[in-house]
């Protein structure tokens, strides 16, 4: 069974910094691309950043290009999003989500269960 | 980029079919055939019903069909279920090599 377990998630001021990790089981982490997308507090999705396989190659929304960098750690079947210069529009639900194939196709058939970000003064 | 544009909200009466429609532009939802589905309970992870605009990965029930036609797609259900009832989201491949998100739409099983 994949599961995907998201952490991290807080409550910050405007400005600071933090970093979400995504840790995965029950497939093959190193085969997979992977996204982050997150939801505000009544919002709908919003794609923010993925990865493909190897880390080679990263994607970003507008929105969080030269603030946020996704990562992964294939020994450890680890996802990561470091978020830097948050803003209090950053708040939301944010979800590890597995791509069933390809990347930016939108084809995620496993999501985590997310976590909290809130940032607010 | 906006998001794609969906109804904020679609009812039915259960038995019966409804269409929720996706619109975009030729940079994503007419230009690839990248569409995709979700479902959304309160409260939950969403879940993916639709991709590749009309395929249906294993478990989804046989209700739920997508199709496209230009710069729209859509998500049908017929035999409507009290079940049903939940946020309806649709995504798609964009050229400038993002994935964008509709706005979501409630659906209503009176």
């Amino acid at each position: 069974e994949v599961q995907l377990l998201e952490s991290g998630g807080g409550l910050l001021q405007p400005g600071e910094s933090l970093r979400l990790s995504c840790a995965a089981s029950g497939f093959a982490f190193s085969s997979y691309g992977m996204t982050w997308v997150r939801q505000a507090p009544g919002k709908g999705l919003e794609w923010v950043s993925g990865i493909n396989e190897n880390g080679g190659a990263t994607y970003y929304a507008d929105s969080v290009k030269g603030r946020f960098t996704i990562s992964r750690d294939n020994s450890k079947n680890t996802l990561y999003l470091q978020m830097n210069s948050l803003r209090a529009e950053d708040t939301a639900v944010y979800y590890c989500v597995k791509s069933m194939v390809g990347l930016l196709r939108g084809y995620f058939d496993d999501w985590g269960q997310g976590t909290q970000v809130t940032v607010s003064s | 980029q906006s998001a794609l544009t969906q109804p904020a909200s679609v009812s039915g009466s259960p038995g019966q079919s409804i269409t929720i429609s996706c619109t975009g532009t030729s940079s994503d939802v007419g230009g690839y055939n990248y569409v995709s589905w979700y479902q959304q309970h309160p409260g939950k992870a969403p879940k993916l019903m639709i991709y590749g605009v009309s395929n249906r990965p294993s478990g989804v029930s046989n209700r739920f069909s997508g199709s496209k036609s230009g710069n729209t797609a859509s998500l049908t259900i017929s035999g409507l279920q009290a079940e049903d009832e939940a946020d309806y989201y649709c995504s798609s491949y964009t050229s400038s090599t993002t994935l964008i998100f509709g706005g979501g739409t409630k659906l209503t099983v009176l």
